[in-house]
């Protein structure tokens, strides 16, 4: 039992340079979320799904796409990177529906701008 | 949408010392939860506290939802207890978003 697992732990880019980060869950949650944090910032979420096939929009998604095309993967999509967007990124999920609903947290993508 | 507000933002204590934490929030939420980034950023669930108190080891938090706060408490800090405390709510009349709080960043000193 894996947990939540990010792939890839490390990326540089370079400015207009596309990629796509994978958040992978083997927990059967329902919900899953991407946030962002800055240095000395707090999180703040990108997007997020409560289903298969779903997804939101959150705090800050200009910028991000994302799919949900497997209920345990959730893809986070830079279609055109800039520099703003150098970050550290975490996908969590959680159970969703009732009942305890602990977030679990993958141990995070580190990107860097050029 | 739902605010979040952590106090204080920052705190120095002597090791030994016990510790505080606060967590106040806008609205009615089902779901609590005290996380701890240590110094290598890794995000380490703490409590899920929608409400009432629990208590693990020298940490215990308590949430009383019916006023909009949840309180962490450390005691006997010790030097590995160093690094940011984020309270994170789920907002149960807005889709189901979890809203982080900026966190309370806590340095303990040997």
């Amino acid at each position: 039992n894996a947990g939540v697992t990010q792939t890839p732990k490390f990326r540089v880019l370079k400015t207009g340079q596309s990629m796509t980060l994978l958040c992978a869950q083997d927990m059967n949650h329902e919900y899953m979320y991407w946030y962002r944090q800055d240095p000395g910032m707090g999180l703040r979420l990108i997007h997020y799904s409560v289903g298969e096939g779903t997804t939101a929009k959150g705090e800050v998604p200009d910028g991000y796409n994302v799919s949900r095309l497997k209920k345990q993967n959730f893809l986070l999509g830079l279609e055109s990177a800039a520099p703003s967007q150098t970050s550290v990124y975490f996908c969590a999920s959680i159970s969703g529906g009732f009942g305890v609903n602990e977030q679990f947290f993958g141990p995070g993508t580190r990107l860097t701008v050029l | 949408g739902i605010q979040v507000e952590q106090s204080p933002p920052d705190l120095i204590l002597q090791e030994g010392a016990n510790s505080t934490l606060r967590c106040n929030f806008s609205d009615s939420v089902n779901n609590l939860q005290w996380f701890h980034q240590n110094p290598w950023g890794q995000l380490i669930n703490l409590f899920y506290i929608p409400s009432g108190t629990k208590q693990n080891g020298r940490l215990s938090a308590t949430t009383v939802a019916t006023e909009r706060y949840s309180l962490l408490y450390i005691s006997s800090s010790q030097t590995t207890d160093s690094g940011v405390y984020f309270c994170a709510v789920r907002d149960q009349n807005r889709d189901d978003k979890i809203i982080f709080g900026k966190g309370t960043r806590l340095h303990i000193l040997p």
